[in-house]
């Protein structure tokens, strides 16, 4: 079975502060993670897959097999970031992801000026 | 190219009704995945079509069933609605790429919002 767990419901920073957003996982086999963001009023987006070890808007997030984690960070978190956050886990075969998601309940982050 | 539509946005139903959610897929998408989002959680996966077949299924009973039309829209449909079915249900969609079953990124609609009383 799939788990992701984000520990933290709220995470309130203020601007130009680093800002990390934790998320575990359990997943028996090879997982592919993701994070996914939902701004105010917006749908739900990509914001990085560990798989293109892409940095988007200034946040990365490295897989940890050893610690099964994929935490999200940025060193100055900026007040447009504000959003919530969500951390996904789909299984991951030899060609890519089925994209069968499970994500976790989210993190809401708040930039304070 | 207005990317993944659902429609309708809200939707009232008793308990015991039926309903038939509806989604439309990114331009030149062709999988479209299901989600449902109870309130202060993240998305469930309900299930994914490709090809107009149900590809990959997540823990939902059978009440909750869909369709993939040959222009690849979707309809999610649920039968006899209990109170906990309320949600907002998301629709997503990817092109399926490569060899075997794997896809590119999934993008997801607005979403209607189901409220069972």
């Amino acid at each position: 079975a799939q788990r992701v767990t984000q520990p933290e419901k709220l995470l309130s920073v203020f601007k130009g502060a680093p800002v990390e957003l934790k998320c575990n996982y359990s997943y028996s086999g090879s997982p592919e993670l993701f994070w996914y963001v939902q701004y105010s009023r917006q749908r739900l987006q990509l914001l990085l897959r560990h798989i293109s070890r892409e940095s988007i808007k200034g946040f990365t997030a490295d897989l940890n097999k050893g610690e099964t984690s994929f935490h999200l960070k940025k060193p100055f978190a900026q007040e447009e970031d504000s959003a919530m956050y969500y951390c996904a886990l789909s299984p991951l075969g030899s060609g890519g992801s089925n994209y069968k998601l499970t994500f976790g309940k989210g993190t809401l982050l708040t930039v304070n000026p | 190219d207005a990317g993944v539509t659902q429609s309708p946005t809200h939707l009232i139903k008793t308990r015991g009704q039926q309903v038939t959610l509806r989604c439309s897929p990114k331009s030149g998408h062709d999988t479209v995945s299901w989600y449902q989002q109870a309130l202060g959680q993240g998305p469930q996966f309900i299930f994914q079509y490709y090809e107009e077949e149900e590809r990959q299924r997540g823990n939902f009973p059978d009440r909750f069933s869909g369709h993939q039309f040959p222009n690849y829209s979707s309809e999610l449909n649920v039968n006899a609605l209990l109170l906990g079915d309320s949600a907002l249900y998301l629709c997503a969609s990817s092109l399926a790429t490569g060899q075997g079953w794997f896809l590119g990124e999934q993008f997801f609609g607005p979403g209607t919002r189901l409220t069972v009383l």
